[in-house]
């Protein structure tokens, strides 16, 4: 069965930095195009970055230069590294295989303010 | 960038009734539209993709047609548990947008 549990949100002060985890199971990450998306409180949802199987990565223009994925093949593990937080980037971040899914994780929630 | 809009923002309809919620691309997406549906403190719920294809488990009555810069997602009979918030997603471009979504409430 396929599970996706993302951790590492929290409050952040803006300009700040966090790393959140995506732990996959039931498939293999490194195999896969991986996608990020958030949603801000009361919004839509807003597609944040993927990683394509073979490395590449690209990102929505919002987080170009701020945000990073990258992948642990090891632990099968999807990461999101987010630096120069702004209050804007307050969100709750959810990961998934391909660039649309019908698996996706609980989210995890990510405020940033001071 | 490919742009989705969805119309309308909010859409009022009784049980039992027909939902139709459209989604317009800025560009020419061939089929690789999907659709979503959420409700509130979860997350989002594929729908269709392909434009058409439903997805696992999904019910016979939702149905996705269009192709192009124009889609729709009908619902032909309204269950309780269908009223919630539907979006749109383009595959088409690297930049996997979103439409701002259709809030589908209860008449």
């Amino acid at each position: 069965e396929v599970q996706l549990v993302e951790s590492g949100g929290g409050l952040v002060q803006p300009g700040g930095s966090l790393r959140l985890s995506c732990a996959a199971s039931g498939f293999t990450v490194s195999n896969n195009y991986m996608s990020w998306v958030r949603q801000a409180p009361g919004k839509g949802l807003e597609w944040v970055s993927i990683i394509y199987s073979g490395g590449s990565t690209y990102y929505a223009d919002s987080v170009r230069g701020r945000f990073t994925s990258s992948r642990d093949i090891s632990k099968n593990t999807l990461y999101l590294q987010m630096n120069s937080l702004r209050a804007e980037d307050t969100a709750v971040y959810y990961c998934l295989p391909g660039y649309y899914s019908d698996r996706w994780g609980q989210g995890t929630l990510v405020i940033v303010s001071s | 960038e490919i742009v989705m809009t969805q119309s309308p923002a909010t859409l009022s309809v009784s049980p039992g009734e027909r939902a139709t919620l459209s989604c317009r691309a800025s560009h020419s997406l061939s089929s690789h539209l999907a659709w979503y549906q959420q409700k509130p403190g979860q997350a989002p719920r594929l729908l269709i993709y392909g434009a058409s294809t439903r997805a696992t488990g999904i019910p016979a009555r939702f149905s996705g047609s269009g192709s192009g810069t124009e889609f729709t997602l009908t619902i032909s009979s309204l269950q309780s548990e269908d009223f919630a918030v539907y979006y749109c997603q383009q595959y088409n471009n690297w930049r996997y947008t979103f439409g701002q979504g259709t809030k589908l409430e209860i008449k």
